[in-house]
């Protein structure tokens, strides 16, 4: 059970926008901490998509944006891409004593 | 080139020990902080451990601690993980993570830790 909760799986068709939600809690995303995107292709590392709830890392094409508000974060996708099928995963930090660091439980992206 | 290389990693009994290494090159290792994190086949990302740039401030996921001890060499531009009493759970990749403040800007490729009798 991850701290952060994220859907299983998402789908879209080439050209389309697609969202992925995280939910957090008061420890977390609603005491202000920062969401981070990863994105995992099929069989290599994670790779930083998206920090400090909005921000882009250079080389990641601007299709790729994050939003916060809340206890919740989104990442959208818009025109999407064959190679956008991927493995997304959220962090934020954690203030509770057992934890500093938590992940999403990471949303599987179909490109149809 | 700025990258993270893991080794390591391995089959290894239930109990046993093992120490994972990680490798820096191409930026200045001692101005950031590092972490580990682990993915079970199939799972998801699971945070392990963070140590500071100077190795003052350290912490642990509760599920490693007491068992796994962060380390750095700064002036080898490495970083350790000694994993002690490995547990059947503790089986998966492990990653090699440099941070920038809370988030992680620059993973290894992974070193995969099987812990089976």
């Amino acid at each position: 059970q991850s701290v952060l909760t994220q859907p299983p799986s998402v789908s879209g068709a080439p050209g389309q926008r697609v969202t992925i939600s995280c939910t957090g809690s008061s420890s977390n995303v609603g005491a202000g901490y920062d969401v981070h995107w990863y994105q995992q292709l099929p069989g290599t590392a994670p790779k930083l998509l998206i920090y400090a709830n909005n921000l882009r890392p250079s080389g990641v094409p601007d299709r790729f944006s994050g939003s916060k508000s809340g206890t919740s974060a989104s990442l959208a996708i818009t025109g999407l891409q064959a190679e956008d099928e991927a493995d997304y995963f959220c962090q934020s930090y954690d203030s509770s004593l057992s934890a500093h660091v938590v992940f999403g439980g990471g949303t599987k992206l179909t490109v149809l | 080139e700025v990258q993270l290389v893991e080794s390591g990693g391995a089959l290894v009994q239930p109990g046993r020990s093992l120490r994972l290494s990680c490798a820096a090159s191409g930026f200045t290792f001692d101005s950031y902080e590092m972490n580990w994190v682990r993915q079970a086949p199939g799972k998801g990302l699971e945070w392990v451990s963070y140590i500071s740039s100077g190795s003052k401030t350290i912490y642990y996921a509760d599920y490693v601690k007491g068992r796994f001890t962060i380390s750095r060499d700064n002036a080898k531009d490495s970083l350790y993980l000694q994993m002690n009493s490995l547990r059947a759970e503790d089986s998966a990749v492990y990653y090699c993570v440099r941070a920038w403040g809370w988030y992680f800007d620059l993973w290894g490729r992974g070193t995969l830790v099987t812990v089976s009798s």
